[in-house]
């Protein structure tokens, strides 16, 4: 199975600040890759599909970027209610696989 | 509106089964692919399977640590995906999430979860 490793694992930062999350792959995976954002007790929500392309209805200040084995999530200006776990997954080959996550946390 | 309401899960004893069940609607449910997505307290997301639609024979794929012992199935007369799993496991103690397989990729939709608690 694919490796997804994410860092940091956990991350401190401000509102309005700029943040980066990296998933790395074990093997080349094209750009086949998701970003999902889950608080507390809540199902997570789809952000960034195929690497960078935005779902429907998810802020501009989320992007994604990378192709084959290195890969960003993007937060631009961070607002309040981005405080959160973020995960990636990748859906080239099965089983899919996530990475173990990266906690956002208010500074 | 697109909804996903999971339901049939519970305590049960290791080695016992159990059959969640979720519920579409605001969709075509008969056109798209799902996914089960289980997540143990306080751990990380896990992938646990899919099914493929009618157009793509209803194949199924899983993760290691269920194959075998999980199945998913569907009923798209009802709307509905279910996930049989046997010969429990105490590490398989967790909320389930159904998901649905967006048009563009991506798990787009998600239930709220149900909770899975395997102990004596």
């Amino acid at each position: 199975a694919i490796q997804m490793t994410q860092s940091p694992s956990s991350l401190s930062a401000s509102v309005g600040d700029r943040v980066t999350i990296t998933c790395r792959a074990s093997q080349g995976i094209r750009n086949d890759l998701g970003w999902y954002q889950q608080k507390p007790g809540k199902a997570p929500k789809l952000l960034i599909y195929a690497a960078s392309s935005l779902q429907s209805g998810v802020p501009s200040r989320f992007s994604g970027s990378g192709s084959g084995t290195d890969f960003t999530l993007t937060i631009s200006s961070l607002q309040p209610e981005d405080f959160a776990t973020y995960y990636c997954l990748q859906d080239y080959n099965y089983p899919q696989t996530f990475g173990q996550g990266t906690k956002l946390e208010i500074k | 509106e697109v909804q996903l309401v999971e339901s049939g899960g519970g305590l049960v004893q290791p080695g016992g089964s159990l059959r969640l069940s979720c519920a579409a609607s605001g969709f075509i449910f008969s056109d798209h692919y799902m996914d089960w997505v289980r997540q143990a307290p306080g751990k990380g997301l896990e992938w646990v399977g899919r099914t493929r639609n009618k157009a793509n024979s209803y194949t199924t794929e899983y993760a290691a640590s269920v194959q075998g012992r999980f199945t998913i199935s569907r009923d798209d007369s009802k709307n509905s995906l279910f996930l049989q799993m046997n010969s429990l496991k105490t590490e398989d103690t967790a909320v389930y999430y159904c998901a649905r397989l967006g048009r563009g990729r991506g798990l787009d939709y998600w239930g709220q979860g149900t909770l899975v608690t395997v102990s004596s």
